[in-house]
């Protein structure tokens, strides 16, 4: 079964609106942590956000901020005040076992988004 | 200056011959990691370290090696290329004791395999 689940191959939105790309997760462990990175044309990965599983609220940082709804398994990727330079592909990640402090857990990824943002 | 390095950042290459990718970072960390993407099989992961004397595979490490000179090097070679190693490589490096172990991306090698 897949463990990172990303619906949309493509999203379009306008410069200056809001934007949420979705993901689902998979996982039995109570403990896990949820990633989103962007990748720009130019190939690299950039890290965007974290929430953990225990973490109370919402994580923000700047226009990126995270809808995590633990009982629906979705963490989707919210962006406001969308920029032309937002324009790239978007992976959603997971690792199981945040916990831990000796093993290691493999980060898993979705198969991304890529959002267009128009002028 | 970039905190995670790779090189080169693009390399062609022929069948069979041996090439090493290498990657620097400055971030202290002490966990390095190299991951190859393909499209639409996301990243997968090919080998990891903790330390310097901590090596693993990942899940796909066949065809690969690695070694990890320093806590701030860590080289990914092909002994043999073929062109289905045609790809692009990606360094990682995160810190232990960090509860999320963020990992950070340098800015990939693109390889082909002619």
């Amino acid at each position: 079964a897949q463990k990172i689940t990303q619906t949309q191959p493509g999203m379009f939105v306008q410069e200056k609106e809001a934007v949420t790309l979705d993901c689902t997760y998979d996982t039995s462990d109570p403990s896990y942590g949820l990633f989103w990175y962007k990748q720009p044309s130019s190939g690299e990965m950039i890290f965007l956000i974290y929430q953990g599983s225990y973490d109370q609220q919402n994580a923000t940082e700047g226009r990126y901020s995270l809808n995590f709804q633990k009982a629906r398994k979705s963490a989707n990727l919210v962006i406001s005040a969308s920029q032309l330079g937002d324009s790239a592909m978007y992976f959603c990640a997971m690792r199981e076992g945040v916990m831990l402090l000796q093993g290691f857990q493999k980060l898993v990824f979705g198969t991304g988004t890529r959002l267009l943002v128009s002028p | 200056d970039a905190d995670v390095t790779q090189t080169p950042r693009n390399r062609i290459t022929k069948t069979g011959k041996r090439i090493m990718l290498e990657c620097s970072q400055t971030k202290g960390h002490d966990r390095m990691y190299w991951y190859r993407q393909d499209p639409g099989l996301g990243l997968r992961l090919i080998y990891y370290s903790f330390d310097v004397k901590d090596i693993n595979k990942g899940e796909i490490s066949d065809g690969y090696s690695v070694s990890r000179q320093a806590q701030a090097k860590f080289s990914l070679s092909l002994e043999s290329a073929i062109p289905n190693q045609t790809a692009l490589y990606f360094c990682a490096t995160s810190v232990r004791g960090q509860g999320s172990d963020t990992q950070y991306f340098g800015p990939g090698t693109r390889l082909t395999v002619l």
